[in-house]
């Protein structure tokens, strides 16, 4: 049962146009989402996050936005450089019985941004 | 400070074979999740411990285990190994397991021939 899915395997975008991720889930018990970054070779790096009592989070260049109520999230990134290119991974965190959080990943998707 | 540090880097085994694969996380840090990445598949959890304790698995079969030493330095063993277990293993290492990034070592590339 993927929990949280990114249908999207790739995507490419022109240097300095908006890139869009976006990224499905399953559980409402997720109370928190996460975006992280993965070059080759190297492991993930966190990149940003939001609340699900929030719809908005924005850092720089990268903004997270979630849509509780259609169980969607997405990042976006504007303007996208070439050196965004990278594996995007979005994360869905819920809070076990227990008190502690377990934090379940999607599959990813590969952007690559064309000079 | 020093961050999350997993041994070997790339890994060669034989079917049949067993392997442990090395996790330090960051200092002070107590939580260390392990996970394993495979084309199309994503990052597939493994197992969480906290404090010498497994507080969380996957869905994984009973080849893959784990432990935790008191200095939070975390094994990963996999038993009888498969074809299909040739992945990237990653683990992330957190103060705690609760709301917050996790830091993530470079893995380990496994190949099993």
């Amino acid at each position: 049962d993927q929990q949280v899915k990114q249908n999207s395997p790739s995507l490419s975008v022109q240097e300095g146009r908006i890139s869009i991720l976006n990224c499905d889930y399953t559980n409402s018990m997720f109370d928190y989402f996460l975006w992280y970054k993965k070059y080759p070779a190297e492991g993930p790096t966190f990149l940003i996050s939001i609340s699900s009592i929030k719809d908005k989070n924005e850092d720089g260049r990268f903004t997270v936005f979630l849509n509780k109520s259609a169980k969607h999230l997405s990042l976006h990134i504007v303007p996208s450089q070439p050196g965004d290119s990278a594996v995007y991974f979005c994360a869905g965190s819920a809070r076990l019985s227990g008190g502690y959080q377990k934090v379940t990943f999607g599959t990813g998707t590969k952007l690559q941004v064309i000079p | 400070k020093a961050g999350v540090t997993q041994t070997p880097r790339y890994l060669i085994k034989t079917r049949g074979q067993q392997v442990t694969l090395s996790c330090s996380p960051i200092s002070g840090h107590r939580s260390v999740s392990w996970y394993q990445q495979t084309p199309g598949q994503g990052l597939q959890f493994l197992f969480e411990y906290f404090s010498e304790t497994q507080r969380n698995k996957g869905n994984f079969p009973g080849r893959f285990s784990g432990r935790q030493f008191s200095n939070s330095r975390s094994e990963m063993n996999v038993s009888t190994l498969e074809l299909g277990d040739s992945a990237l293993y990653l683990c992330a290492s957190s103060f705690s397991s609760g709301i917050g990034e996790a830091f993530f070592g470079q893995g380990t590339r496994l190949t099993v021939v």
